[in-house]
This record gives C-alpha cells, sequence and structure tokens, in this order.
C-alpha cells in the first residue's frame, strides 16, 4: 500500500542553522506532497505544496524539493528559530485517484535550540 | 476570514455511548474531511463529504459515520464508542478535495473511559 514515511526521531538544532526534514514515499508515485505544522494541541497548517514536475519551491525561509529519482522530498527551514520548533507533517494523495484523500505521515518534532 | 471551528473541544464518554461532533467549515469551502489523530497512528483519513455527498472514505468501522449540511457543516457520529476511539479529531475544510490547501479546526478531544 501507498505510504508517506517521516523520521520520527525528533531534530534538534541550534538558533541560526538550517533544519532539513525528510519525506519518503513508497509503492507510488504522489502527483503532488503537501508539507504541514502542528504545534501541540492544535491542528495542522498548511504551508507549502509542491507538484512532481516542481523541483523546488519556496516560501520565506522555508524550501521544499520534490525528488521523483530518490522518491523524496526534503523540507528545509532557514536560519530556523525557536519558534519554528513544531511537528511537521508530510502528505500526499492516497494514489488511488481519489480526490479527497490525503495521507500523512508520522511527523518530524523540529527543536530550535537558542 | 473566520476558520475552520469545531465543537465540542473537549469530550468525555464512556464505553458503548455514541458522540456527535460537528465541523463548520471556512465560507466557501464545499470539501469537508475527518482526520483521527492518536500518538501511534498519527493522523488517520476517515472520510471526505463535498456538496453533502460522501465522496471517499478511509478503512474505519462502520460504528463511524458522517453527514454534511448544504451549508457545507459537517458533523460525525461514532457509536458503541470503544477505548481504542479516544483520539484527537480533526476536520479539514478546502475548496475542492485534497490538492487543495487544507484548513485544519482545533480538533474534539475525545477521551474514552
Amino acid at each position: 500500500s501507498q505510504k508517506i514515511e517521516q523520521n520520527s526521531e525528533a531534530l534538534n538544532i541550534q538558533e541560526g542553522k538550517t533544519a532539513t526534514l525528510t519525506c519518503n514515499y513508497t509503492n507510488y508515485s504522489p502527483a503532488y506532497l503537501q508539507w504541514y505544522r502542528q504545534d501541540p494541541g492544535r491542528g495542522p497548517v498548511f504551508l507549502l505544496l509542491i507538484r512532481e514536475n516542481e523541483k523546488e519551491k519556496r516560501k520565506e525561509r522555508l524550501k521544499v524539493t520534490f525528488d521523483t529519482t530518490l522518491k523524496q522530498s526534503l523540507f528545509h527551514i532557514t536560519a530556523s528559530q525557536p519558534a519554528d520548533s513544531a511537528t511537521y507533517l508530510c502528505a500526499g494523495p492516497d494514489g488511488s485517484g481519489n480526490t479527497g484523500k490525503l495521507i500523512f505521515g508520522q511527523g518530524t518534532t523540529l527543536q530550535v535550540k537558542p | 476570514k473566520a476558520g475552520v471551528t469545531q465543537t465540542p473541544r473537549y469530550l468525555i464518554k464512556t464505553r458503548g455511548q455514541q458522540v456527535t461532533l460537528s465541523c463548520s467549515p471556512i465560507s466557501g469551502h464545499r470539501s469537508v474531511s475527518w482526520y483521527q489523530q492518536t500518538p501511534g497512528q498519527g493522523l488517520q483519513f476517515l472520510f471526505e463529504y463535498f456538496s453533502e455527498t460522501q465522496r471517499n472514505k478511509g478503512n474505519f468501522p462502520g460504528r463511524f459515520s458522517g453527514r454534511q449540511f448544504s451549508n457545507s457543516r459537517s458533523e460525525m457520529n461514532v457509536s458503541t464508542l470503544e477505548l481504542g476511539d479516544s483520539a484527537l479529531y480533526l476536520c479539514a475544510s478546502s475548496l475542492d478535495g485534497a490538492f487543495y490547501e487544507q484548513y485544519f479546526g482545533p480538533g474534539t478531544r475525545l477521551t474514552v473511559t
């Protein structure tokens, strides 16, 4: 079955450094991937969408890449700040053609230390 | 614009009872999806409604059901609650399905004792 996998181990980095989070997909080729941020006790917040024919997308300090050869998306936060500490979720379509269904990775928790 | 609202925010029920959760989407959004989030399983898709019709369904038992009204507001119902149903239930609205940005509500924290 189609899967989206993220490193479940927390990522700890120092303020000012670049955080890089990984999202791998297996058993299918998603037409797009989305990235969300979730703070404790709150719903996820949409950050970026990248299509399979887009190599890279940027939004302020955020950058997402899509590598169809490696079956992987990387999410970068440059000049990270403690306020960037949160869980980041990768999501993609379920692969069966259903237009309304997203499957999510487990999320990676980022901790930015001052 | 006003965000997605969910009521109630917290709920405690006992096994065997049933529960109804409500979601009001962003104005103009016709797609409403429901997700269950637990520490062990992460975010799992329950179902999606579009224009009052269930368009997609996840792999949950029939105890989980939902509906959507003409104003796009949606409800989900869980009957015969089990301890394993304890979770954060999230509702997300979008213009038309998964390709579009999903706007999530704050969720309903359901605890089954």
